[in-house]
C-alpha cells in the first residue's frame, strides 16, 4: 500500500544535542512538507520542498534543516540552534499536477529530556 | 501572509445532532480550502475539500460551504457519531506551485460527541 511512513514515533533528545526525524513516501509525489503542532496552535510550516534537490524555508525554519536528495526521502534535522523542540512533527506530501490535497505522515513527537 | 482564525476551539454535541465550524481567511487570492481530522496521536486525514469556483459540497453527512465575498468557510457534520470525536482544523492555500502551494491552518476544533 501507497503512503508516508514517519520515524521514529517518540524521540527524546538531550539538550545540545541534533536529531533527525525520518519521512519517506511512496506515493511518487513531487512535493513534501514538514509541519511542527503544538497544543492549541495549528500545524506551523517548517521547510517544505518542490522538487528533488530544492527545498524553501517555511514560517519557522529557524534551527531546523532538511535534505532532498531522494524523491521518496526528506528528513528534517532539529539542531541545538532550536530552543524550544519539544512538539509533534507532522510531515506531508502532495502530487502536485493531479490535486491540492496533502497526505500526512502519522507523526514523530520530540521531547527534550 | 494568509491568515486563517477558526471558531470554536472545543465543540461538544449530543450524538445524532449536527456541528459546525467556522473559519475565516485573510488572503482574497486564496481558492483552496480543505478540512482536516486529526485523531489522538496520528496525523491529520483529509476529509473534504472545496475550491473556489464552488459554493458548497455535500460528502454523506459532511458538508462545507464557501462565501468568497466573506472570506470565510464552514463544515457541517450531521448526525455526529462517537467516530466523529477528532480536532479538526481547516486550512487554505491560494495556488499550485512556489510559495503559493503551503497550507495555512487554523488552530483547531476539538469535537466531541457525547452519547
Amino acid at each position: 500500500d501507497g503512503g508516508i511512513t514517519q520515524s521514529p514515533k517518540y524521540l527524546f533528545r538531550k539538550e545540545g544535542q541534533n536529531v533527525t526525524l525520518s519521512c519517506e513516501q511512496n506515493l511518487n509525489h513531487d512535493a513534501m512538507y514538514w509541519y511542527r503542532q503544538d497544543p492549541g496552535q495549528g500545524l506551523r510550516l517548517i521547510y517544505y520542498s518542490q522538487i528533488v534537490n530544492d527545498f524553501q524555508k517555511g514560517d519557522i525554519a529557524e534551527g531546523y534543516s532538511v535534505s532532498r536528495e531522494k524523491k521518496e526521502s526528506f528528513p528534517l534535522t532539529v539542531t541545538s540552534a532550536q530552543k524550544n523542540p519539544t512538539a509533534f512533527y507532522l510531515c506531508a506530501s502532495r502530487e502536485t499536477s493531479l490535486g491540492y490535497g496533502y497526505t500526512f505522515g502519522s507523526g514523530t513527537r520530540l521531547t527534550v529530556v | 501572509g494568509e491568515n486563517v482564525e477558526q471558531h470554536p476551539s472545543t465543540l461538544s454535541v449530543q450524538e445524532g445532532d449536527s456541528a459546525v465550524i467556522k473559519c475565516t481567511y485573510s488572503d482574497s487570492a486564496s481558492n483552496y480550502f480543505p478540512w482536516y481530522k486529526q485523531e489522538l496521536g496520528k496525523g491529520p486525514q483529509l476529509i473534504i475539500d472545496i475550491r473556489s469556483n464552488v459554493g458548497e459540497k455535500k460528502d454523506q453527512r459532511i458538508a462545507v460551504t464557501l462565501n468568497k465575498t466573506a472570506k470565510h468557510f464552514s463544515l457541517h457534520i450531521t448526525e455526529t457519531q462517537p467516530e466523529d470525536s477528532a480536532v479538526y482544523f481547516c486550512a487554505a492555500r491560494r495556488g499550485n506551485t512556489g510559495t503559493a502551494s503551503k497550507l495555512t491552518f487554523g488552530t483547531g476544533t476539538r469535537l466531541q460527541v457525547t452519547l
